[in-house]
């Protein structure tokens, strides 16, 4: 299978806990996004990379996120000192470098902060 | 901060009838992208709209932009049970890269 894959699929985590998520993309493809989606809602843009470069950050993510593609091919997704309102699906997409942008998503890391 | 709105949020309708959801934006868009997410799954792309007015179809799927690139279209024509989900627009403006995703039209359809 070739598709976008992350890991863990489902994290379980107390609140002020780290917790760290990894996406695998589709090897041929530059670009890579996260996003938060909670239920009921369209998904939520977190950050995106081209290759290595962290290119665009969501305004509204808290410095308790961090992310990164040290060789420009897996990206992870650091959440420090978790909050319940973490709670969400992480998910992780890429997408080649022509001109269609279409993104192809990963199955996705559901989080629940107890 | 840009916003896209999707409407409606919830449709019901008997399988085979038409099904249509429109996204809205404040500002004009570089481009326009749709997805389909089945329940428990993840967002599955369906198409880009990059030009005013442009118009596509899929089999029972048209899609459409509108001249001034700030509002799109899906029409469902006779629809199925296959045809369950909730469909998102992914709008991405002229002045970065991040998608702005709508709210989500969820179409549920009675056999």
């Amino acid at each position: 299978d070739t598709g976008v894959s992350q890991d863990p699929r489902h994290k379980i985590t107390k609140r002020g806990q780290n917790v760290t998520f990894r996406c695998d993309p589709i090897s041929e493809h530059n670009r890579l996004y996260w996003y938060r989606q909670t239920l009921g809602q369209g998904p939520e843009f977190l950050t995106y990379f081209q290759n290595e470069a962290q290119l665009e950050k969501s305004r509204l993510l808290s410095d308790r996120f961090s992310a990164e593609r040290p060789k420009g091919s897996f990206s992870t997704l650091e959440i420090q000192r978790t909050e319940q309102g973490d709670s969400a699906m992480y998910l992780c997409a890429s997408s080649p470098s022509t001109p269609t942008y279409e993104q192809y998503f990963g199955p996705g890391t559901r989080l629940t902060v107890t | 901060g840009q916003q896209v709105m999707q409407i409606p949020q919830y449709q019901h309708v008997q399988e085979g009838e038409d099904f249509t959801t429109y996204c809205n934006s404040s500002t004009t868009l570089s481009n326009i992208q749709w997805y389909k997410q089945r329940p428990g799954g993840h967002p599955v792309f369906l198409i880009q709209l990059v030009k005013s007015g442009e118009v596509k179809k899929q089999k029972r799927l048209t899609f459409q932009f509108g001249e001034a690139k700030k509002n799109s279209s899906l029409h469902i024509t006779a629809t199925q049970t296959t045809d369950v989900g909730t469909y998102f627009c992914a709008a991405l403006t002229n002045t970065g890269n991040q998608f702005y995703f709508g709210t989500g039209t969820s179409l549920t359809v009675i056999p």
